[in-house]
């Protein structure tokens, strides 16, 4: 059964400075997506940066990238310029990837990140 | 315009009852699914329906009970509410090339 650890309860960091989110996961499958959500105190979940496992070049969306290891299983997040608005709670997520649509996607047990301005 | 919209967003009751949330997604897509985040916050599949069909049914108490009338709605039944039901309950949904879910703005169940 395919695993997704987030060894970081909880991170901080000083505002406008750079924090990494690390994620590790386990499967046996070759393609699949990892995804980043973000989750503020109003519960919406909100997708930051997605990878797919075919593409050896790591994502990037405006200051979110992404460290995509796929040998070492792990995938890290990386957010540069931190605004107070990044506060949240952030969750690792693994899908396989199927012909369609079908399958779920399984969560890290999330990384709590604080913003100090 | 909400892609993926959860009813109601906020729903407390008494131990015993039964309740329903629905969840419906104006995005053309064919999968739907409902997750469970409980008080440590941590995100579960419950269940997953694929064209009105029932493809991933998890480990769940059969107080809860899934109905698709249609591919574009997925409601989610519980019977006999317990405290330990008390959780945000999520609705997603995703399209053929399943390479991105969406998220419904959840639903906070409080059981007293």
């Amino acid at each position: 059964a395919q695993t997704v650890t987030q060894s970081q309860p909880e991170m901080s960091v000083q505002e406008a400075e750079t924090v990494t989110l690390s994620c590790t996961y386990d499967t046996s499958e070759s393609d699949y997506y990892l995804f980043w959500y973000k989750q503020p105190p109003s519960r919406q979940m909100i997708l930051v940066i997605r990878q797919e496992a075919y593409k050896q070049q790591n994502a990037t969306e405006n200051r979110f990238s992404v460290n995509f290891q796929k040998a070492a299983k792990s995938f890290s997040l990386k957010i540069s310029d931190s605004q107070l608005g990044d506060a949240a709670m952030y969750f690792c997520a693994y899908r396989k990837r199927y012909g369609g649509s079908q399958g779920n996607l399984i969560f890290g047990k999330g990384t709590k990140l604080s913003v100090k301005p | 315009d909400t892609a993926v919209s959860q009813t109601p967003k906020y729903l407390v009751t008494q131990m015993g009852n039964d309740k329903s949330i629905k969840c419906e997604q104006n995005l053309g897509h064919d999968t739907m699914y409902w997750y469970k985040q409980d008080s440590k916050k941590f995100l579960k599949i419950m269940f997953s329906y694929n064209n009105k069909e029932l493809i991933i049914n998890e480990t769940v108490p059969n107080r809860f009970s899934p109905k698709s009338p249609d591919k574009a709605h997925l409601n989610l039944h519980i019977n006999s509410l317990e405290l330990g039901d008390s959780a945000v309950y999520f609705c997603a949904s995703t399209g053929f090339s399943g390479n991105t879910i969406y998220f419904g703005e959840g639903s906070w169940l409080t059981v007293v």
